[in-house]
């Protein structure tokens, strides 16, 4: 399997608070992807990151940034979180952009009341 | 736009065979995967298929036919432990996976 961890695995928080996921790899790929799931949704994009400090917006990028200061760390930050924003975030990672097979991270679920 | 339809749930028997199939629409297109996720858990990589054609890897197989925008993922010999969600995800001109909803197949014994 990937070494890939993600902290904290289960968040509560309320409306108006700030939220830094994180993710963790000990594969040295170069890509790293932020997704949230939800019912009735497949896997939407959030940001993704192809290099130290080299990140892009993803499909739902709105009230998320991201920033990855070393290879091994992405770290997504709601900055006032959302209900909307209650979800599963899967972290993943690629070591190619052509072949683009991602491993995923365990996942964190995120509830803002 | 683009998009990526499959079924939302699927039934099969134990030691059966199923079919999930998935059309999608990009722009672009540089290849399909198939995921497996059960639940609770994070997506695993099942197959990869950029040309026409039949992929087969133990139980399961994987088609690929790009003219029509379709694939399809074939479970063989069907057991419990398949009970899961299988995602279909289509990469795109600029290298971005588009991920349809997924399949929740439940078997039954």
């Amino acid at each position: 399997d990937a070494g890939i961890t993600q902290s904290p695995r289960h968040k509560v928080t309320e409306t108006g608070t700030p939220v830094t996921l994180r993710c963790h790899q000990t594969e040295n790929h170069r890509y790293m992807y932020w997704y949230r799931q939800d019912p009735g949704h497949g896997l939407r994009l959030i940001h993704y990151s192809y290099g130290v400090k080299d990140t892009d917006k993803g499909e739902v990028s709105d009230g998320y940034s991201v920033s990855r200061s070393k290879t091994e760390d992405f770290l997504l930050t709601l900055e006032s979180a959302t209900s909307s924003q209650t979800s599963v975030y899967f972290c993943a990672i690629s070591e190619s952009e052509e072949n683009n097979e991602q491993f995923f991270g365990p996942g964190t679920r995120l509830t803002v009341l | 736009g683009q998009n990526i339809d499959q079924p939302t749930e699927m039934t099969a028997t134990e030691g059966a065979i199923v079919q999930i199939n998935c059309t999608y629409q990009t722009s672009g297109f540089n290849g399909l995967f198939w995921y497996q996720q059960h639940a609770g858990e994070a997506p695993t990589f099942l197959s990869y298929n950029v040309l026409d054609g039949l992929e087969e890897k133990g139980r399961f197989s994987s088609f690929l036919s790009r003219s029509k925008g379709y694939s399809y993922l074939l479970l063989k010999e069907l057991q419990m432990k398949d009970s899961a969600s299988y995602l279909c995800a289509a990469l795109d001109s600029n290298y971005q996976l588009i991920w349809g909803a997924g399949t929740k197949l439940i078997i039954k014994p």
